[in-house]
Protein backbone atom coordinates (compact mmCIF):
# COMPACT_ATOMS: atom_id res chain seq x y z
CA UNK A 1 0.00 0.00 0.00
CA UNK A 2 1.14 3.69 -0.33
CA UNK A 3 2.48 5.02 2.70
CA UNK A 4 4.94 8.02 4.12
CA UNK A 5 8.32 6.79 5.82
CA UNK A 6 11.16 7.94 7.56
CA UNK A 7 14.20 5.82 6.79
CA UNK A 8 15.46 5.87 10.23
CA UNK A 9 13.72 5.69 13.88
CA UNK A 10 16.74 7.74 15.46
CA UNK A 11 19.41 9.95 14.53
CA UNK A 12 22.10 11.44 16.60
CA UNK A 13 24.40 14.38 16.03
CA UNK A 14 27.27 16.40 17.49
CA UNK A 15 26.35 19.09 18.11
CA UNK A 16 27.20 22.01 15.56
CA UNK A 17 27.11 19.27 12.63
CA UNK A 18 24.62 19.66 10.51
CA UNK A 19 21.71 16.70 10.51
CA UNK A 20 19.86 15.17 7.62
CA UNK A 21 16.27 13.33 7.98
CA UNK A 22 15.00 11.40 5.44
CA UNK A 23 11.51 10.07 4.26
CA UNK A 24 10.18 8.17 1.57
CA UNK A 25 6.81 8.43 0.02
CA UNK A 26 5.02 6.34 -2.46
CA UNK A 27 2.20 8.16 -4.13
CA UNK A 28 3.25 10.33 -7.06
CA UNK A 29 0.42 12.27 -6.57
CA UNK A 30 1.28 13.91 -3.41
CA UNK A 31 1.55 17.35 -4.00
CA UNK A 32 2.48 19.06 -1.26
CA UNK A 33 4.88 18.13 2.09
CA UNK A 34 5.62 19.40 5.58
CA UNK A 35 8.18 18.87 8.36
CA UNK A 36 7.14 19.09 11.53
CA UNK A 37 8.89 18.73 14.89
CA UNK A 38 7.83 17.60 18.11
CA UNK A 39 9.56 18.21 21.39
CA UNK A 40 8.84 15.82 24.11
CA UNK A 41 5.75 16.10 25.81
CA UNK A 42 4.48 18.86 23.64
CA UNK A 43 2.29 18.94 20.58
CA UNK A 44 4.16 18.96 16.41
CA UNK A 45 5.16 22.52 15.75
CA UNK A 46 5.35 23.12 12.01
CA UNK A 47 8.97 23.45 10.54
CA UNK A 48 8.80 24.28 6.61
CA UNK A 49 7.03 22.78 3.82
CA UNK A 50 7.56 22.17 0.05
CA UNK A 51 5.14 22.06 -3.01
CA UNK A 52 5.59 19.52 -5.45
CA UNK A 53 6.55 22.17 -8.11
CA UNK A 54 9.73 22.95 -6.00
CA UNK A 55 12.82 21.08 -5.33
CA UNK A 56 14.51 23.09 -2.65
CA UNK A 57 13.34 25.46 -0.13
CA UNK A 58 15.01 26.86 2.95
CA UNK A 59 13.91 28.73 5.95
CA UNK A 60 15.75 29.90 9.16
CA UNK A 61 18.92 27.11 9.28
CA UNK A 62 16.69 24.22 8.03
CA UNK A 63 16.44 22.96 4.06
CA UNK A 64 13.80 21.07 2.49
CA UNK A 65 14.82 18.71 -0.71
CA UNK A 66 12.24 17.02 -2.63
CA UNK A 67 13.07 14.54 -5.11
CA UNK A 68 10.33 13.13 -7.31
CA UNK A 69 11.60 10.87 -9.21
CA UNK A 70 13.09 8.27 -6.61
CA UNK A 71 9.84 10.07 -4.08
CA UNK A 72 11.94 11.00 -1.75
CA UNK A 73 12.26 14.18 0.89
CA UNK A 74 14.95 15.14 3.70
CA UNK A 75 15.15 18.16 5.73
CA UNK A 76 18.43 19.37 6.22
CA UNK A 77 19.45 21.07 9.72
CA UNK A 78 22.29 23.02 9.77
CA UNK A 79 24.71 23.90 12.95
CA UNK A 80 22.67 21.33 15.03
CA UNK A 81 21.92 23.14 18.73
CA UNK A 82 20.61 20.72 21.87
CA UNK A 83 16.74 22.61 21.20
CA UNK A 84 17.23 20.77 17.91
CA UNK A 85 16.80 17.80 20.01
CA UNK A 86 13.12 16.35 18.88
CA UNK A 87 11.35 14.07 16.98
CA UNK A 88 11.52 15.02 12.97
CA UNK A 89 8.08 14.31 10.87
CA UNK A 90 7.13 14.01 7.40
CA UNK A 91 3.46 14.56 6.32
CA UNK A 92 2.21 14.16 2.44
CA UNK A 93 -0.71 16.04 1.77
CA UNK A 94 -3.17 13.24 -0.33
CA UNK A 95 -6.38 13.44 -1.82
CA UNK A 96 -8.80 10.84 -0.28
CA UNK A 97 -11.98 10.25 -0.57
CA UNK A 98 -13.43 13.72 -1.25
CA UNK A 99 -10.60 15.48 0.57
CA UNK A 100 -7.26 16.81 1.18
CA UNK A 101 -5.84 15.13 4.43
CA UNK A 102 -2.32 14.87 5.98
CA UNK A 103 -0.61 11.14 5.93
CA UNK A 104 2.05 11.63 9.04
CA UNK A 105 5.21 9.36 9.07
CA UNK A 106 6.29 7.28 12.21
CA UNK A 107 9.35 9.75 12.86
CA UNK A 108 12.57 10.09 13.19
CA UNK A 109 14.33 10.81 16.77
CA UNK A 110 16.80 13.15 17.10
CA UNK A 111 19.16 13.40 19.58
CA UNK A 112 21.66 16.35 19.90
CA UNK A 113 25.10 15.27 21.64
CA UNK A 114 27.18 18.06 23.69
CA UNK B 1 -1.41 33.85 21.31
CA UNK B 2 -3.04 30.80 22.18
CA UNK B 3 -3.51 28.63 19.13
CA UNK B 4 -5.02 25.70 19.97
CA UNK B 5 -5.94 24.85 23.60
CA UNK B 6 -7.01 21.22 24.64
CA UNK B 7 -8.22 20.06 27.63
CA UNK B 8 -7.67 18.43 30.25
CA UNK B 9 -4.05 17.49 30.15
CA UNK B 10 -4.48 14.39 31.37
CA UNK B 11 -7.12 11.78 32.19
CA UNK B 12 -7.13 8.06 33.13
CA UNK B 13 -10.70 6.23 32.84
CA UNK B 14 -11.57 3.00 33.91
CA UNK B 15 -13.11 0.57 31.03
CA UNK B 16 -16.59 1.26 30.20
CA UNK B 17 -16.36 5.33 31.40
CA UNK B 18 -17.21 8.25 29.44
CA UNK B 19 -15.23 11.65 28.86
CA UNK B 20 -15.40 14.62 26.45
CA UNK B 21 -11.56 16.17 25.04
CA UNK B 22 -12.17 19.65 24.43
CA UNK B 23 -10.48 21.81 21.80
CA UNK B 24 -10.27 25.32 20.81
CA UNK B 25 -8.58 27.57 18.55
CA UNK B 26 -8.38 31.37 18.78
CA UNK B 27 -6.99 31.47 14.83
CA UNK B 28 -10.89 31.66 13.35
CA UNK B 29 -9.53 28.28 11.42
CA UNK B 30 -12.33 26.38 8.94
CA UNK B 31 -11.06 23.29 9.26
CA UNK B 32 -10.09 21.67 12.43
CA UNK B 33 -8.93 17.56 13.38
CA UNK B 34 -8.30 14.82 15.88
CA UNK B 35 -5.37 12.92 15.88
CA UNK B 36 -4.25 10.31 17.70
CA UNK B 37 -0.36 9.45 18.92
CA UNK B 38 0.40 5.70 19.59
CA UNK B 39 3.86 4.67 19.85
CA UNK B 40 6.13 3.74 16.83
CA UNK B 41 2.72 5.14 14.70
CA UNK B 42 2.56 8.69 13.78
CA UNK B 43 -0.52 10.37 13.84
CA UNK B 44 -3.51 8.98 12.84
CA UNK B 45 -6.29 10.75 12.39
CA UNK B 46 -9.93 10.20 14.02
CA UNK B 47 -12.27 13.01 12.79
CA UNK B 48 -12.02 15.92 10.92
CA UNK B 49 -14.26 18.88 10.20
CA UNK B 50 -14.02 21.13 7.32
CA UNK B 51 -16.01 23.83 8.45
CA UNK B 52 -18.55 24.29 10.98
CA UNK B 53 -21.17 22.08 10.80
CA UNK B 54 -19.79 19.64 8.91
CA UNK B 55 -17.81 16.34 10.16
CA UNK B 56 -16.48 13.18 8.69
CA UNK B 57 -14.49 10.18 9.47
CA UNK B 58 -11.07 9.69 9.07
CA UNK B 59 -8.72 6.66 9.37
CA UNK B 60 -9.63 5.51 13.05
CA UNK B 61 -12.84 6.61 13.74
CA UNK B 62 -14.63 3.18 15.56
CA UNK B 63 -15.38 4.07 19.35
CA UNK B 64 -14.83 8.02 19.25
CA UNK B 65 -17.78 10.73 18.22
CA UNK B 66 -17.14 14.69 17.10
CA UNK B 67 -18.98 17.54 17.70
CA UNK B 68 -18.27 21.11 16.04
CA UNK B 69 -19.60 23.29 18.07
CA UNK B 70 -18.96 26.34 16.72
CA UNK B 71 -15.93 27.55 14.67
CA UNK B 72 -13.59 27.50 17.30
CA UNK B 73 -14.42 24.71 19.38
CA UNK B 74 -14.27 20.98 18.01
CA UNK B 75 -14.97 17.75 21.02
CA UNK B 76 -14.26 14.22 21.05
CA UNK B 77 -15.72 12.14 22.65
CA UNK B 78 -15.62 8.20 24.21
CA UNK B 79 -18.73 6.72 24.63
CA UNK B 80 -17.51 4.07 26.35
CA UNK B 81 -13.56 3.76 27.14
CA UNK B 82 -11.60 0.70 26.11
CA UNK B 83 -7.73 0.04 27.37
CA UNK B 84 -6.91 -0.08 23.10
CA UNK B 85 -8.10 3.77 23.07
CA UNK B 86 -4.80 4.78 25.66
CA UNK B 87 -2.97 6.84 23.40
CA UNK B 88 -2.11 10.64 23.32
CA UNK B 89 -4.93 12.78 21.59
CA UNK B 90 -3.81 15.73 19.49
CA UNK B 91 -6.20 18.71 18.60
CA UNK B 92 -5.29 20.47 15.30
CA UNK B 93 -6.55 23.48 12.80
CA UNK B 94 -6.09 24.87 9.51
CA UNK B 95 -7.25 27.47 7.72
CA UNK B 96 -6.87 26.68 4.22
CA UNK B 97 -6.67 22.85 2.97
CA UNK B 98 -6.70 21.85 -0.57
CA UNK B 99 -4.16 21.15 -3.50
CA UNK B 100 -0.60 22.90 -2.42
CA UNK B 101 -1.32 23.91 0.80
CA UNK B 102 -2.43 22.11 4.62
CA UNK B 103 -0.71 23.57 7.44
CA UNK B 104 -2.52 22.17 10.25
CA UNK B 105 -1.18 24.15 13.95
CA UNK B 106 -1.64 21.74 16.72
CA UNK B 107 -2.24 21.84 20.62
CA UNK B 108 -0.19 20.49 23.02
CA UNK B 109 -2.01 17.18 23.79
CA UNK B 110 -4.43 15.35 26.02
CA UNK B 111 -2.93 12.10 27.49
CA UNK B 112 -5.40 9.82 28.37
CA UNK B 113 -4.51 6.06 29.74
CA UNK B 114 -7.90 4.08 30.25
CA UNK B 115 -7.41 0.75 32.88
Amino acid sequence: GESVGLHLPTLSVQEGDNSIINCAYSNSASDYFIWYKQESGKGPQFIIDIRSNMDKRQGQRVTVLLNKTVKHLSLQIAATQPGDSAVYFCAENRYGGSDYKLSFGAGTTVTVRA
Amino acid sequence: NAGVTQTPKFQVLKTGQSMTLQCAQDMNHNSMYWYRQDPGMGLRLIYYSASEGTTDKGEVPNGYNVSRLNKREFSLRLESAAPSQTSVYFCASSEVRTAGKNIQYFGAGTRLSVL
